[in-house]
């Protein structure tokens, strides 16, 4: 079994500033980690996934996360926000290669305050 | 390769009648996966293939549902006597056999059943 839970509905920083979105997994087998970004109207988009290699994920646009096994954590950060991070944002895992499929987080909604 | 391309973005149906929706997957991807997101949530998993099998059909939400992917190349779901509460974003997505490089999603089709 695998479950995701991201502790925060809601998110807002103002634009510059540091962005922390969290998230907490859970997974009978060693999982693949990843954070995918949905800006409005719009698909999924990958930002990055961590899958047993390096523990610092580094992605796109400036996003990184760190995959903690003993905290079961894998929070999602930026140093500066922008206003074009505004968007939804899901935590997801996988497990046996995806043969359950990808589980995903409710999402965490952005906002970036000018 | 443009990606993943689902067809039609846009379903509108009457109570009762059958949909079918389409997906084409990255030419090299053999996995294909179905999702529904309904408002507000993250995507659900339904269903998965690996080429043409279906090794993964138990998340399906009901004996309504049906997918195929016959030659292990584009995928059908279809939907039949649909109930309002069908009415969501049907997501595919489609990855390299153990989906360590990430799953790349289509924008999905829009179902709304009045």
């Amino acid at each position: 079994a695998q479950s995701v839970t991201q502790l925060d509905s809601h998110v807002s920083v103002s634009e510059g500033t540091p962005v922390l979105l969290r998230c907490n997994y859970s997974s009978s087998y060693s999982p693949s980690l990843f954070w995918y970004v949905q800006h409005p109207n719009k698909g999924l988009q990958l930002l990055l996934k961590y899958t047993s290699a390096a523990t610092l994920v580094k992605g796109i646009n400036g996003f990184e996360a760190e995959f903690k096994k003993s905290e079961t954590s894998f929070h999602l950060t930026k140093p500066s926000a922008h206003m074009s991070d505004a968007a939804e944002y899901f935590c997801v895992v996988s497990t046996r290669g995806g043969a359950d499929g990808l589980t995903f987080g409710k999402g965490t909604h952005l906002i970036i305050q000018p | 390769d443009t990606g993943v391309s689902q067809d039609p973005r846009h379903k509108i149906t009457k109570r009762g009648q059958n949909v079918t929706f389409r997906c084409d997957p990255i030419s090299e991807h053999n996995r294909l996966y179905w999702y529904r997101q309904t408002l507000g949530q993250g995507p659900e998993f339904l269903t998965y293939f690996q080429n043409e099998a279906q090794l993964e059909k138990s998340r399906l939400l009901s004996d309504r549902f049906s997918a195929e992917r016959p030659k292990g190349s584009f995928s059908t779901l279809e939907i039949q006597r649909t109930e309002q509460g069908d009415s969501a974003m049907y997501l595919c997505a489609s990855s390299l056999a153990t989906g360590s490089y990430g799953y790349t999603f289509g924008s999905g089709t829009r179902l709304t059943v009045v």
